[in-house]
């Protein structure tokens, strides 16, 4: 059974750092891997996905890297500021079943401290 | 603009109500999905409909119904609500295909008392 592990659980930084978030899933047997962010009460907004053939994509600040023999997603962002403040998830789309297969981490809620 | 839009943002309901969420699209996309969010058990798939009429159970369909007549709109239905269905419920919805970014709503806080 694909499990997908985020940790650390909460992250606080000063302004400016350069950062990087960790995702870990236990079956390199995946479609894709995506991450979101969510703010305080809202919904999920997709950042970046990864598709199984691919070893990075870049957006601006963010820049995400997948390597599948490790289980291993990273998230780095770039010059960080108090606006990056959030809960940052990320998702595995697993092989089999439907698409309905998306297993989400429990998130990195991130501060960024002016 | 791509937009996954939950009619109710804040519900407080009774115990053994009906209850209904709505979720409507406006991409034309052939999936979308129900999900719950709670503190420390992060989200959880409760139904998925990859075509009007068609849908598959998540990981937690127990105390759930879905419906799709429409391909937009996706109607989670608390069929007797319950105490422990208070929760943070988020409708999604992607096109068809593996590799397609998923799109969700704002979220639906539903307290049951």
């Amino acid at each position: 059974k694909q499990e997908v592990t985020q940790i650390p659980a909460a992250l606080s930084v000063p302004e400016g750092e350069n950062l990087v978030l960790n995702c870990s899933f236990t079956d390199s047997a995946i479609y894709n891997l995506q991450w979101f962010r969510q703010d305080p009460g809202k919904g999920l907004t997709s950042l970046l996905l990864i598709q199984s053939s691919q070893r990075e994509q870049t957006s601006g600040r963010l820049n995400a890297s997948l390597d599948k023999s490790s289980g291993r997603s990273t998230l780095y962002i770039a010059a960080s500021q108090p606006g990056d403040s959030a809960t940052y998830l990320c998702a595995a789309l697993r092989y089999g079943g439907s698409q309905g297969n998306l297993i989400f981490g429990k998130g990195t809620k991130l501060s960024v401290k002016p | 603009d791509v937009k996954v839009t939950q009619s109710s943002r804040y519900l407080v309901k009774r115990t053994g109500e009906k209850v209904f969420l709505e979720c409507v699209q406006d991409m034309d996309h052939e999936n979308m999905f129900w999900y719950r969010q709670d503190p420390g058990l992060g989200l959880r798939l409760i139904y998925f409909s990859y075509d009007v009429k068609m849908k598959e159970k998540g990981d937690i369909p127990e105390g759930y119904s879905v419906s799709r007549e429409k391909k937009e709109r996706f109607s989670l239905i608390l069929e007797s609500a319950s105490t422990n269905q208070t929760s943070m419920y988020l409708c999604a919805s992607s096109s068809t295909g593996y590799g397609n970014t998923i799109y969700f709503g704002e979220g639906s806080w539903l307290t049951v008392v």
